[in-house]
């Protein structure tokens, strides 16, 4: 069974750039698997950054950005403020109307 | 304004059944498929189920509900359900309503709680 995989956690200093990753425990993520981010603080509902690999959601600064580097999805915070620090999630289309989310990334702002 | 209103969670035992029902507004139903979305206390997001937009309304599920959880939609109302039969301890999850859009997760609504305790 593919799963989805995500760094655990990862640390940015306030200004700094961080790169969040979204792979795959077997192949490679590419843009047929639309790639999506969610970002969730506590008790609350997950927002959409991006879908669709690059596409940013409605409201979502243009610090936020999606791509595919290597084989992996990838989303991209530059100039990261203290509310960043967030769960993010990525989600993928394995086709035929299922997904599977990653296992999300704690970022911290420090 | 898009709002997805989620209703119907709360405790059940072991091997009970539960029916979500999911309100939306401010958008056409018919042209979005939707899916369930739950996250377990302390736990990640899973997604759990499927609905195309069509009017067969195909559903696909995660393979840990499959054969237990069945979910339709009443376009009549506007609503979205989730069937829930035989539930499991680790059932036990806020369970979000969310909209697709261009394969997109884009609109969440504010969860229902499902708890399985014996």
């Amino acid at each position: 069974q593919t799963v989805v995989t995500q760094e655990p956690s990862l640390s940015v200093s306030p200004g700094g750039t961080v790169t969040l990753t979204c792979g795959l425990t077997s192949g490679s993520v590419s843009t047929n698997y639309y790639p999506s981010w969610y970002q969730q603080t506590p008790g609350q509902a997950p927002r959409s950054l991006i879908y669709s690999t690059n596409s940013r959601s409605s409201g979502v600064p243009d610090r936020f950005s999606g791509s595919i580097l290597g084989n992996k999805a990838a989303l991209t915070i530059a100039g990261a403020q203290a509310d960043d620090e967030s769960d993010y999630y990525c989600v993928l289309f394995m086709g035929s109307g299922i997904w599977v989310f990653g296992g999300g990334t704690r970022l911290t702002v420090l | 304004q898009v709002h997805l209103v989620e209703s119907g969670g709360g405790v059940v035992q072991p091997g009970e059944s539960l029916r979500l029902s999911c309100g939306v507004s401010g958008f056409t139903f018919s042209r979005h498929n939707m899916h369930w979305v739950r996250q377990a206390p302390g736990k990640g997001l899973e997604w759990v189920a499927f609905s195309d937009q069509n009017n067969r309304g195909t559903q696909q599920y995660a393979d840990s509900v499959k054969g237990r959880f069945s979910g339709s939609r009443d376009y009549s109302k506007n609503m979205l359900f989730l069937q829930m039969n035989s539930l499991r301890p680790e059932d036990t999850a806020v369970y979000y309503c969310v909209r697709d859009s261009n394969y997109g997760f884009d609109v969440w609504g504010q969860g229902t709680t499902v708890i399985v305790s014996s």
